[in-house]
């Protein structure tokens, strides 16, 4: 089993809907996060988790919510979904400075 | 803030070529240093890592030199392989603040040909 695990892998959703994209890991790590890739953008962080109290907003949080159901779940939702949030989503967890765990990604498209 | 930036791609090169994709950071403290590689349709794996200055992380061929005094820590192969046509992102575990929250460049397209 995969030792991050993201559903849905594919989601195409209409403009004003409200999504959520799911994550799961199985590494024992306090730390989660959840990241946007756009071509040419790299990765960019939107929000990040130490522990199951302990939320914080990345640099591209607006439009989006989470919430950490345990130390091994960490759900992102958009509220209200756009086409420009139309990318590629990734959920990572790692330990303190190391190296981090990525999960598949979800590619969603808001149309 | 802590950042990360790496060469524009796309690389293109022909198999058995040498590869350098150049990678300096910013950062305060003494962050970790990080390649990760994206093959397609896929997450990122990690590829090799270097914890402290004139540390060389290595893996499949792969080397990249913490270099504290350049703030460098570019990625080598000697000779590329078709199956090294992958996405490539430098990476650090931020040290500001000493909360180490990994921080990606934008990520170099490496395209081998046979």
């Amino acid at each position: 089993d995969a030792d991050v695990t993201q559903t849905p892998r594919n989601r195409i959703t209409k403009t004003g809907k409200r999504i959520m994209l799911e994550c799961s890991q199985t590494k024992g790590h306090d730390r989660m996060y959840w990241y946007r890739q756009d071509p040419g953008l790299g990765l960019r962080l939107i929000y990040y988790s130490f522990d199951v109290k302990d939320i914080n907003k990345g640099e591209i949080s607006d439009g989006y919510s989470v919430s950490r159901q345990a130390q091994a779940k960490f759900s992102l939702s958009l509220e209200s979904a756009i086409p420009n949030q139309t990318a590629l989503y990734f959920c990572a967890t790692s330990d303190f400075g190391s190296e981090a765990f990525f999960g598949q990604g979800t590619r969603l498209t808001v149309v | 803030g802590d950042s990360v930036t790496q060469m524009e791609g796309p690389v293109t090169l022909s198999e058995e070529a040498f590869l350098t994709i150049n990678c300096t950071y910013t950062a305060t403290g003494y962050p970790s240093l990080f390649w990760y590689v994206q093959y397609p349709g896929e997450g990122l794996q990690l590829l090799l890592k270097a914890t402290k200055a004139d540390d060389k992380g290595s893996n499949k061929g792969f080397e990249a030199t913490y270099r504290k005094e350049t703030t460098s820590f570019h990625l080598e192969k000697g000779s590329v392989q078709v199956s090294d046509s992958a996405v490539y992102f430098c990476a650090l575990g931020g040290a500001s603040g000493g909360s180490y929250i990994p921080t990606f460049g934008r990520g170099t397209s490496l395209i081998v040909h046979p």
